[in-house]
């Protein structure tokens, strides 16, 4: 069973508030890392696939970083808005199985 | 043009009924997944099939059963229906050969009375 682990659990922050959350995952036969972002009431959708150490990936406000050696990633997110607000989904794919894993997600509330 | 389609939305049966949920996908994905979603939002990866092959078939009770009659269409089928089987269940797909990311369905909640 492969370990990955989200962290944190939950977050509250203010409006334009900047912030991080980390994926740690296990630093052997790895093959790609995935962010996803899943609102309330809908369905995951992806935000970033990372697969190269040292990938570094931007998408407006919302940007990742991998670290394959160590077995981490991290997610950020600057001037928080309002519609930030989701749960934050990292997926790991081992080289054996290439089936994505999800972690437990971080939960994402911006406050007005 | 919905990429990943599930049927039903939601699906309210009695305990011991058999019931199916459909996916289809129509990205040209070579693969499909059957996710659970537990009461804590956490997706555990159910099913696993690759261009029609099972893959991955983590340890769920031999009561589900996933059928793959083409690339396009992966449906769970579930027999004698528990009340613990409620739950969401999300169908997924994606390339492996390109290394996408997963497209998912918009998931079937199910509940069993």
């Amino acid at each position: 069973i492969l370990n990955v682990e989200q962290s944190p659990q939950s977050l509250h922050v203010q409006e334009g508030d900047s912030t991080n959350f980390t994926c740690s995952f296990p630093s052997s036969n790895f093959y790609a890392l995935h962010w996803y972002r899943w609102e309330t009431a809908k369905s995951p959708e992806a935000l970033f696939v990372m697969t190269l150490n040292g990938d570094e990936k931007k998408k407006g406000r919302i940007s990742a970083t991998l670290n394959t050696k160590e077995g981490y990633s991290y997610l950020y997110i600057k001037g928080s808005q309002p519609e930030d607000s989701a749960t934050y989904l990292c997926a790991f794919l081992s080289g054996g199985s290439y089936i994505p894993t999800f972690g437990r997600g971080t939960s994402l509330i911006v406050h007005p | 043009d919905t990429a990943v389609s599930q049927t039903p939305k939601y699906l309210v049966t009695q305990m011991g009924n058999d019931k199916s949920i459909k996916c289809e996908q129509n990205l040209g994905h070579d693969t499909m997944y059957w996710y659970k979603q537990d009461s804590k939002k956490f997706l555990k990866i159910m099913f696993s099939y690759n261009n029609k092959e099972l893959i991955i078939n983590e340890t769920v009770p031999n009561r589900f059963s996933p059928k793959s009659p083409d690339k396009a269409h992966l449906n769970l089928h579930i027999n004698s229906l528990e009340l613990g089987d409620s739950a969401v269940y999300f169908c997924a797909s994606s390339h492996l050969t390109y290394n996408t990311e997963a497209f998912f369905g918009q998931g079937t909640r199910l509940t069993v009375v």
